[in-house]
């Protein structure tokens, strides 16, 4: 089975500290991805990796950034926090186009 | 341009009847098609998928979909609903396009089941 681990299940922070959420699988997939989950919204790409050290925004980046030094792991990075990103984090990893795996998401608190 | 649309936030059925979760999709090229489940408090995980072939496709836990081309539909349906099936449901729809492959998820339908 492939495992999708992250970092914290549950976060919180203040306004303007910096905020690392890390993401690593064991399936030697490719494909790892950043989703923010927001009621009503569904969930929004905010940055994919399809190899090492490669990068691409999705639809919401801003305030984002992200890093992918070795294959297995991909971290989110929020520069500095603010309540607007209080949300719902999910990574997920896939080979090719095919399905994508998911992590049991980091619920962050932004005061 | 890629979408998906789910019909109803919120659907709620009794112990035993129909599921019916709606989805209908665009895109300009054959997508693939994926039914995800979200239980409470976990991430996303796979019900079924359509790539290609046939259209009928049956997924986990007693649910299928079927790939309706000319109705830009990919349904998901379970003919007795279980207590255990209440969760959130995600549509999703991937293709290729300019930016390469792409993956987007419809809003999401919470179904209730009433005992």
């Amino acid at each position: 089975d492939v495992k999708v681990t992250q970092s914290s299940r549950y976060l919180v922070k203040r306004t303007g500290e910096k905020v690392f959420l890390e993401c690593v699988q064991d399936m030697d997939h490719e494909n790892m991805f950043w989703y923010r989950q927001d009621p009503g919204l569904g969930l929004r790409l905010i940055y994919f990796s399809y190899d090492v050290k490669m990068k691409e925004k999705g639809d919401i980046p801003e305030g984002y950034s992200v890093s992918r030094e070795k294959k297995e792991r991909f971290s989110l990075i929020l520069e500095s926090a603010s309540t607007n990103q209080t949300s719902m984090y999910l990574c997920a990893t896939s080979a090719f186009v095919e399905t994508q795996y998911f992590g049991p998401g980091t619920r962050l608190l932004v005061l | 341009a890629q979408s998906v649309t789910q019909l109803g936030s919120h659907v709620s059925v009794s112990e035993g009847a129909l599921v019916l979760l709606r989805c209908n999709y665009s895109s300009s090229v054959p997508p693939y098609l994926f039914w995800y489940v979200q239980y409470p408090n976990q991430g996303l995980q796979l019900l079924l998928k359509y790539t290609t072939g046939a259209t009928l496709v049956k997924g986990i836990n007693g649910f299928e979909a079927e790939f309706k081309k000319s109705e830009t539909s990919f349904h998901l349906t379970k003919p007795s609903a279980h207590m255990s099936d209440a969760a959130e449901y995600f549509c999703a729809v991937s293709d290729f396009g300019t930016g390469g492959f792409k993956t987007i998820f419809g809003a999401g339908t919470r179904l209730f089941v009433k005992a």
